[in-house]
């Protein structure tokens, strides 16, 4: 298994502001994905996380809004910008070893937009 | 990645086993079934998966049906802890990320 850490778990912003949250996996993983879980609902896909180049994007979210970063095997982040109560919601990471195998996931992180 | 069917919720009394059911009925043949469980606040953990026999580790038991169009998670001896909501997921070798549909929340009583 891998241990995936998230950091802040959860943070209380402003509107307007931005916040990026950080995702550090303790062994070389070939994929890592942020996932958003808004309240009482299921995980949806935002993006996946591209090492050494610009994730790609699911429907209905955008690189301005959600940019991500992934420099190298073990880390990445996630930043939500110019937020509004709407983006209230948990904000998850996870990462597979290799294409085929099961998927591991961080505690998420909780931000509530006032 | 084909599309699964659970129900919305269940109950189970505690010490007995939890049978969750899940449906795929238009599985391929290089799909595997994945289980996965998400307790209140926490990210979702990883219970088993498997492909075509059937899969036991030290959290629970996956039952595929021969036609591979249903499988059955079990519990053995469920307990309060194992209240959380239980997510199947058919995903093929080369599929990228896990789609989650709603889950079966599991309520398991005293």
């Amino acid at each position: 298994s891998a241990v995936i850490s998230q950091k802040p778990s959860r943070d209380i912003c402003q509107r307007g502001t931005s916040l990026t949250i950080q995702c550090q996996v303790d062994s070389q993983v070939t994929m890592m994905f942020w996932y958003r879980q808004q309240p009482g609902q299921s995980l949806t896909l935002i993006a996946t996380a591209n090492q050494g180049s610009e994730a790609t994007y699911e429907s209905g979210f955008v690189i301005d809004k959600f940019p991500i970063s992934r420099p190298n095997l073990t880390f990445s982040t996630l930043t939500v910008s110019n937020m509004s109560p709407e983006d209230s919601s948990i904000y998850l990471c996870s990462a597979h070893r290799e294409l085929n195998t099961e998927a591991f996931f961080g505690q998420g992180t909780r931000l509530t937009v006032v | 990645d084909a599309k699964t069917t659970q129900p919305p919720s269940m109950d189970c009394a505690e010490g007995r086993a939890a049978n969750l059911p899940c449906n795929h009925s238009t599985i391929s043949g290089n799909e595997y079934v994945y289980w996965y469980r998400q307790i209140h606040s926490q990210g979702p953990q990883y219970i088993i998966h498997g492909l075509k026999n059937n899969e036991t580790n030290e959290m629970a038991s996956l039952i595929i049906t021969e036609d591979r169009k249903s499988s059955t998670l079990i519990l053995p001896h469920a307990t309060l802890r194992d209240t959380a909501v239980y997510y199947c997921i058919v995903r093929g070798p080369t599929g990228q990320n896990f789609v989650f549909g709603p889950g079966t929340r599991l309520s398991v009583l005293p």
